[in-house]
């Protein structure tokens, strides 16, 4: 079942901090970000593993709560490059059979001037 | 360039015909994956290969859809009898298999439009 993703679409000034939430109705094993640009292909973020730590580089950072099922991207101080459509993609299970990922629809990332 | 590379990018097909798509992974990946994104929707999973066996294949894959990876390297995924609902990017993803993190690596994609 496809993972929830929360809000749809989000509108920032360069500057401005967000959150993209990612909420799944199964148990999760692991937890993937992208970010696509129009015509462009996904391009990996980072990815969460049950039992992991939270991620993070430059000034996006990512969470997985496991219990709950879900994770949360995390952009601070947005940067114009930031725009795009953030997904998350989910492995519901480890070992050999954690390599099909569930996408969700989408977060609209406009990081305006 | 060592990403993930897909020929042709753009390919337009009239309803019937046959189209087949290529995919290069990242020389070192033993995983390869096509995935499916129509507008406004994230990437639908097709189909799984490690190495040159094809471990999974998704309902969404319909019998006019085979996909091939025959030395373990590239990969085609071939459509037949094409119709409009064809119409979408075909993503190709390729990952290590190392460890269990199993990060994935996308190509440019093809787009198809059948007309």
């Amino acid at each position: 079942q496809q993972p929830v993703q929360s809000p749809q679409a989000v509108i920032l000034r360069e500057g401005e901090d967000a959150v993209i939430n990612c909420s799944s109705s199964k148990a999760l094993y692991s937890v993937h970000w992208y970010r696509q640009k129009h015509g462009e292909a996904p391009v990996f973020l980072m990815i969460l593993l049950k039992g992991g730590e939270q991620k993070g580089h430059d000034k996006i950072s990512a969470s997985f709560n496991e219990k709950k099922q879900q994770s949360s991207l995390y952009l601070t101080a947005s940067q114009l490059s930031y725009s795009g459509t953030y997904f998350c993609g989910t492995g519901e299970n480890s070992g050999g059979s954690n390599y099909k990922l569930t996408f969700g629809k989408g977060t609209l990332l406009t990081v305006n001037p | 360039d060592t990403g993930v590379s897909q020929d042709p990018r753009h390919k337009i097909t009239k309803r019937g015909q046959n189209v087949t798509f290529r995919c290069d992974p990242i020389s070192e990946h033993n995983r390869l994956y096509w995935y499916r994104q129509t507008l406004g929707q994230g990437p639908e999973f097709l189909t799984y290969f490690q190495n040159e066996a094809q471990l999974e294949k998704s309902r969404l894959l319909s019998d006019r859809f085979s996909a091939e990876r025959p030395k373990g390297s590239f990969s085609t995924l071939e459509i037949q009898r094409t119709e409009q609902g064809d119409s979408a990017m075909y993503l190709c993803a390729s990952s290590s298999g190392q460890g269990m993190s199993n990060e994935q690596f996308f190509g440019p994609g093809t787009r198809l439009t059948v007309l």
